[in-house]
Parts: structure tokens; sequence; C-alpha cells
């Protein structure tokens, strides 16, 4: 079947800096999204990575390795309003999104 | 930027009532769906449609049906509400490239059956 593993939860403090792992098992590969949902919110999209190697974007990045089936979130420089869930999806060969349970982020001052 | 509306933020039903639940969209997208989202689950993918008048079954389709009669409506039908439909549904609009776009989501209706 097809998977995507992400922590449930993670703590963080303001100021520093987070990974947030994703691995997936999917039929197929044409893409992985992050998204960022804060509590009672609509999920935002953060980044679309398709080929291997890091993409930047101010404070955020995504890194991808397809053949690990794996990618993660790097957040710098945390900011309280950092704290939200991050939404792992992977877009299989059907171009469906697979999406994970998300991963709580707690950011402490 | 893009708008996805959802009619509702909470709707309460009781079992057995038909529920409908509106999405609109204002940027013209070809793509629209219908999610639900559960605690300690990912999404789940109830109906989708990549034109008007068009639908397809999503990975969760039992008890619900959909109507898409113009492009930027996509209603979500719970035929009679029971209460293991109890859930936060998202609806979610995309460009027409189906492998690049990412959706934009609307605030979601979280709906409670008694």
């Amino acid at each position: 079947g097809q998977n995507i593993d992400q922590p449930t939860e993670m703590t963080a403090t303001e100021g520093a800096i987070v990974q947030i792992n994703c691995t997936y098992q999917t039929s197929g590969f044409n893409g992985l999204f992050w998204y960022q949902q804060h509590a009672g919110e609509a999920p935002t999209f953060l980044s679309y990575n398709v080929l291997d190697g890091l993409e930047e974007k101010g404070r955020f990045s995504s890194f991808l390795s397809r053949s690990k089936g794996y990618s993660y979130l790097l957040l710098k420089e945390l900011q309280m309003k950092d704290s939200a869930s991050y939404l792992c999806a992977v877009r299989d060969s059907n171009y469906q999104l697979i999406w994970g349970a998300g991963t709580k982020l707690i950011i402490k001052p | 930027d893009v708008k996805v509306t959802q009619s509702s933020r909470y709707l309460v039903k009781r079992t057995g009532e038909k529920v409908f639940l509106e999405c609109v969209q204002d940027m013209d997208h070809e793509n629209m769906f219908w999610y639900r989202q559960d605690p300690g689950l990912g999404l789940r993918l109830i109906y989708f449609s990549y034109d008007v008048k068009m639908k397809e079954k999503g990975d969760i389709p039992e008890g619900y049906s959909v109507s898409r009669e113009k492009k930027e409506r996509f209603s979500l039908i719970l035929e009679s509400a029971s209460t293991n439909q109890t859930s936060m549904y998202l609806c979610a609009s995309s460009l027409g490239d189906r492998v690049t776009s990412p959706l934009h989501f609307g605030n979601g209706t979280r709906l409670t059956v008694t």
C-alpha cells in the first residue's frame, strides 16, 4: 500500500532551527508537496520538490531524495507564528496526492 | 490570491438528514476536490472533478455524492448523515496542470452529526 510517515509532534525553541522529516512509499512519484496548517485554518502551500536536492525559500527549505523516498522541511530562525502542523504529500503515478498525517510543531519562547 | 470559500464553518446535523456543503472558488481553476480531515489521519479524498459536470470517486466516496454544474462551484452531499461522518471537510481547487499545481484550500467546514 501507499504510505507517508512523519513525526506526530515536535518541539523547538524560538530562534532555533528545526527539521521535519517525511518518508514515503508510493506507487510512482510525481512530486512532493509541503503545506502549513495553523489550527482551525486551511492548509497553505509551502513548497514543491520533484528533483533531488534542496529548494530554498526564505526561512524555509525543502529537500528531496527520490532514491531514499525521503524529504525534509527545514525551518530556520523559528518564530512563534511557525507553530502549526506541517503536512507532507506525494503525488503518485495516478496524479493523486497521498497525505501524511501531519507534524504538529510547537515553538517555545 | 486564490480564494476558496466554503459556505459554513460549523454545521450540526441530525443522523439521517441530507447535508449540503458548498464550495466556490474565484480563480477559474479547472480542478476541484473534497477531502475530510480527521485527527491522526492524513487528508482523505472523497471526490474530485477535473471539469464541469465531471466527477470521479476518491478513496472514501461511500455515503457521499457531489455536483459540479458550474466551473466555480463544487458541492458535497451527504445523502443520509451518520455519526461517522462527523469530521472537518476541506474543499480545494487547482489549475489544470495535475502534476505541479498546488492545491488551494478553503477554511473548512466542521460538521457534527448527532
